[in-house]
């Protein structure tokens, strides 16, 4: 069945920068884009950006543009999210979805399939 | 920036239907998703271009969306779907993705 395994936690100091991997299974990984999305505590579902994973295209919110990075090794079928110069309120789980490629934008398509989450902490 | 608005809570009894409600500008032309959340666990889609449901999710799951609202519907909710639920949908403005607060549904 479709999987996507993600790695594990990470405490980090500020400043730190943290790099988080998503393992795909049970499908095509070039055919599907990956989105990823942290949740704070006690706050809303917060995305990030995506990647196709066919082209390596990629897209990421104007409010973490600049500190994020998404990138893709497709012989592994997984992607990784790295976030730099951490602080404390980048506390929180993140997860890796998956959405379609039939929209122009991926990020249109619902996300089907989760990963189950990332808890990074980040502390002095 | 784009916002949707849900309630905090929504409490029903087994057997009845549970509403909960998502509000945006506009939302009704646009495609808006549901997800459940469960304690500990990640979010599960249960509902997608509106009223769309994946294959697994049980039929008592149910969603519309009109003007600036969109109801995901639970008809004889079970204390098993007691859960977080939020709802989703993408920005054309700003070509991104927008979530609501979340709603918890008590079941009891």
């Amino acid at each position: 069945q479709v999987q996507l395994v993600q790695s594990g936690a990470e405490l980090k100091k500020p400043g730190a920068s943290v790099k988080i991997s998503c393992k795909t299974s049970g499908y095509t990984f070039t055919t599907y884009a990956i989105q990823w999305v942290r949740q704070a505590p006690e706050q809303r579902l917060e995305w990030l950006g995506w990647i196709n994973g066919g082209n390596g295209k990629t897209k990421y919110s104007q409010k973490f543009q600049g500190r994020v990075t998404i990138t893709r090794d497709t012989s592994a079928s997984t992607a990784h999210m790295e976030l730099s110069s951490l602080r404390s309120q980048d506390s929180a789980i993140y997860y890796c979805a998956r959405t379609s490629l039939r929209y122009f934008d991926p990020a249109e398509d619902a996300f089907d399939i989760w990963g189950q989450g990332t808890l990074v902490t980040v502390s002095s | 920036s784009y916002e949707l608005t849900q309630p905090p809570s929504v409490s029903v009894s087994p057997g009845q239907t549970a509403s909960i409600t998502c509000s945006g500008e506009t939302l009704g032309n646009k495609y808006v998703s549901w997800y459940q959340q469960r304690p500990g666990q990640s979010p599960v889609l249960v509902i997608y271009e509106d009223r769309k449901r994946p294959s697994e999710i049980p039929a008592r799951f149910s969603g519309s969306n009109s003007g600036n609202t969109a109801t995901l519907t639970i008809s004889g909710a079970q204390p098993i779907d007691e859960a977080d639920y939020f709802c989703q949908a993408w920005d054309s403005r700003t070509t991104s993705v927008v979530f609501g607060g979340g709603t918890k549904l008590t079941v009891l």
